[in-house]
């Protein structure tokens, strides 16, 4: 069964402090892992990664996805307190439809 | 100019009622999907349509029953509310089901069944 895993599950940290939050996954044909972010409302978009080893980056957040070892990573530097936030990852594995399996997302909290 | 929307935003109701929401997308996608969000923050899959045509449909109770009048909307309803439906119902849209193709999520429905 496809599955996405991700780690911490929550995390607490401080104004200025990097932090590396992971998702590791198990799918047939994997086609395309995503990250969001969500506060109050809708998950927004973040990141789409295809390939191994290009790095996405937008601001302070970066991403990268290793397809040998079946796992990526989201960055994000010199945090702040908006960034506080459920960071989702998802994945598109084969079924040609779609179709995104979740992890349980990670909870960051981030105080002044 | 909301880009995915959905009503109502919030739904209280009794067990045994029924309930419908809906969502439209103006990004003119072909592609829309429900997720539900449960307590402990886990999205899942319940449908997908393209172009009004039904192309995921995760193993769901036959009490939930979404339509796509025309590619733009897709409405979910609820027959017989229960308690453990009680969640944020997410609707989506993404251009296709490419693996390039984004989706994009509506702001969600929080509905509470008491």
């Amino acid at each position: 069964e496809d599955k996405v895993v991700q780690s911490p599950l929550s995390l607490v940290v401080h104004e200025g402090d990097t932090v590396t939050l992971n998702c590791s996954y198990e799918v047939t044909n994997f086609r395309s892992l995503l990250w969001y972010k969500q506060e109050k409302k809708a998950p927004t978009f973040l990141f789409m990664l295809t390939s191994s080893g290009i790095e996405k980056k937008s601001g302070r957040l970066s991403s990268i996805l290793d397809k040998k070892e079946l796992f990526s990573i989201l960055n994000i530097t010199a945090t702040q307190t908006g960034d506080s936030a459920i960071y989702l990852c998802a994945v598109q594995g084969s079924s040609n439809t779609g179709k995104l399996i979740f992890g349980q997302g990670t909870t960051l909290q981030v105080k002044p | 100019d909301t880009a995915v929307s959905q009503t109502p935003k919030y739904l209280v109701t009794q067990m045994g009622n029924d309930k419908s929401i809906k969502c439209e997308q103006n990004l003119g996608h072909d592609t829309m999907y429900w997720y539900k969000q449960d307590s402990k923050k886990f999205l899942k899959i319940m449908f997908s349509y393209n172009n009004k045509e039904l192309i995921i449909n995760e193993t769901v109770p036959n009490r939930f029953s979404p339509k796509s009048p025309d590619k733009a909307h897709l409405n979910l309803h609820i027959n017989s509310l229960e308690l453990g439906d009680s969640a944020v119902y997410f609707c989506a849209s993404s251009r296709g089901q490419g693996r390039t193709d984004t989706q994009y999520f509506g702001p969600g429905t929080r509905l509470t069944v008491l």
